[in-house]
């Protein structure tokens, strides 16, 4: 079974900008949740789409907004970046209780 | 605010060393509680899920038992080797519809030395 896969890997941007980052899930998993991860901060929760419907939401601006298509594979962007969104974006795709992650997109915003 | 606490923050331990970690948790609308081992430059890897108080699961030298009712984990590693060093997290998921929605602890930082 393939893993939960990320694009791209790596981005630089420069603030103002926006971004999307793109997920897919494992296959038969219709959940995908994002994250966030700083060092200060740690991980922490975005949101969760389940069957192309966002279930759950962090606590995060606006900026900050996803969709996920009918074969599950999901996007997040970010708009009008700023510096303190430079951060490691991961995807998790969950089954009714086990959550598996990808290996991340880390944005550098300039 | 629902927080979810690791402790320690960060352990050093010789090879051989047995290791434990605590993660303690709302115990309040309990849905599942997760461990993570997270590796630099990799992906977290899921090593356990449990779901019922007083599970216990054990994947090798490494286990956890679950206590829900005063919203706690632990977890174990017997004999540590250096490609045990992580960062461990645990993370809690409440019920209803918020199972996709983990809350994660700050992790804590093994190291391992030969």
């Amino acid at each position: 079974k393939a893993g939960v896969t990320q694009t791209p890997r790596y981005l630089i941007k420069t603030r103002g900008q926006q971004v999307t980052l793109s997920c897919s899930p494992i296959s038969g998993h219709r959940s995908v949740s994002w994250y966030q991860q700083t060092p200060g901060q740690g991980l922490q929760f975005l949101f969760e789409y389940f069957s192309e419907t966002q279930r759950n939401k962090g606590n995060f601006p606006g900026r900050f907004s996803g969709r996920q298509f009918s074969n599950s594979r999901s996007e997040m962007n970010v708009s009008t970046l700023e510096l303190g969104d430079s951060a490691l974006y991961l995807c998790a795709s969950s089954g009714p209780y086990e959550q598996y992650f990808g290996p991340g997109t880390r944005l550098t915003v300039t | 605010i629902l927080n979810v606490e690791q402790s320690p923050q960060s352990l050093h331990v010789q090879e051989g060393d047995s290791t434990n970690f605590t993660c303690s948790f709302p115990s309040s609308n309990f849905y599942a509680l997760h461990w993570y081992r997270w590796e630099t430059a990799k992906s977290p890897e899921a090593l356990f899920v449990m779901t019922l108080n007083g599970d216990e699961k054990k994947k090798g030298r490494i286990s956890a038992t679950l206590n829900t009712k005063e919203g706690y984990s632990y977890l174990y590693i017997k004999g540590s080797q250096p490609e045990d060093s992580a960062t461990y997290l645990c993370a809690w998921a409440a019920g209803g519809t918020s199972y996709g929605k983990l809350t994660f602890g700050q992790g804590t930082i093994l190291t391992v030395h030969p």
